[in-house]
């Protein structure tokens, strides 16, 4: 059972730019949520994160925007740049269920390429 | 300073072989994790270490033995693997258990086994 799914695999936009990467969840006890951006043979880098008393959080060229309604979390790049060509992944955990609060569960993350 | 540092890069181990992954943090973290991550699929959690001591074991078999000599080191001792356990390994850390505490990711070891 996904509990965090990134149904696209892959998204491809020119340098200059919007991406819009895409998120859903299903576990309502998740509460906070992050991004991670991860470069071949690296490991994931801490991009931004939403905690979900919050629907928007912004870091330079980077916002997440939060529907908890909808169960929906998207991450924008403005503007988007080559070098921000990699593997994103939306990861969410439920920080008030006991024992394992601090498990992060992931997606199975979006491919962004930025073509110059 | 914000990384984490794995050892080795890259790892080749045959089936009856032992062998140990080491994990190094010094940002004051007290919380530190192994993940299991396959090719093309998101990283799995393997284990928790809060405040040295193990807090979570993910049902991960025998064959894989966390250790945390202190806060800053974490080790994962492995035996007898098998084939399908092949995969990047990945150690991460945070400030404090609980999952409101960004995850920091090292760079992780390949680990083959043949």
């Amino acid at each position: 059972d996904q509990q965090v799914k990134q149904n696209s695999p892959s998204l491809s936009v020119q340098e200059g730019r919007i991406s819009i990467l895409n998120c859903d969840y299903t576990n309502s006890m998740f509460d906070y949520f992050l991004w991670y951006k991860k470069y071949p043979a690296e490991g994931p880098t801490f991009l931004i994160s939403i905690s979900s008393i919050k629907d928007k959080n912004e870091d330079g060229r980077f916002t997440v925007f939060l529907n908890k309604s909808a169960k929906h979390l998207s991450l924008h790049i403005v503007p988007s740049q080559p070098g921000d060509s990699a593997v994103y992944f939306c990861a969410a955990s439920a920080t008030y269920s006991g024992g394992s609060n601090y498990k992060l569960t992931f997606g199975k993350g979006t491919l962004l390429t930025v073509n110059p | 300073d914000t990384e984490v540092t794995q050892t080795p890069k890259h790892l080749v181990m045959g089936m009856t072989n032992k062998k140990s992954l080491k994990c190094e943090q010094h940002m004051g973290h007290r919380a530190m994790y192994w993940y299991k991550q396959k090719a093309k699929k998101p990283p799995e959690l393997m284990f928790v270490y809060s405040y040295e001591k193990l807090s979570i074991n993910e049902s991960v078999p025998s064959r894989f033995s966390p250790e945390c000599p202190n806060s800053s080191l974490l080790n994962l001792h492995l035996h007898a693997l098998q084939p399908e356990d092949s995969a990047l390994y990945l150690c991460a850390s945070s400030q404090g258990a609980g999952g409101y505490y960004e995850q920091y990711f090292g760079p992780g070891t390949r680990l083959t086994v043949t």
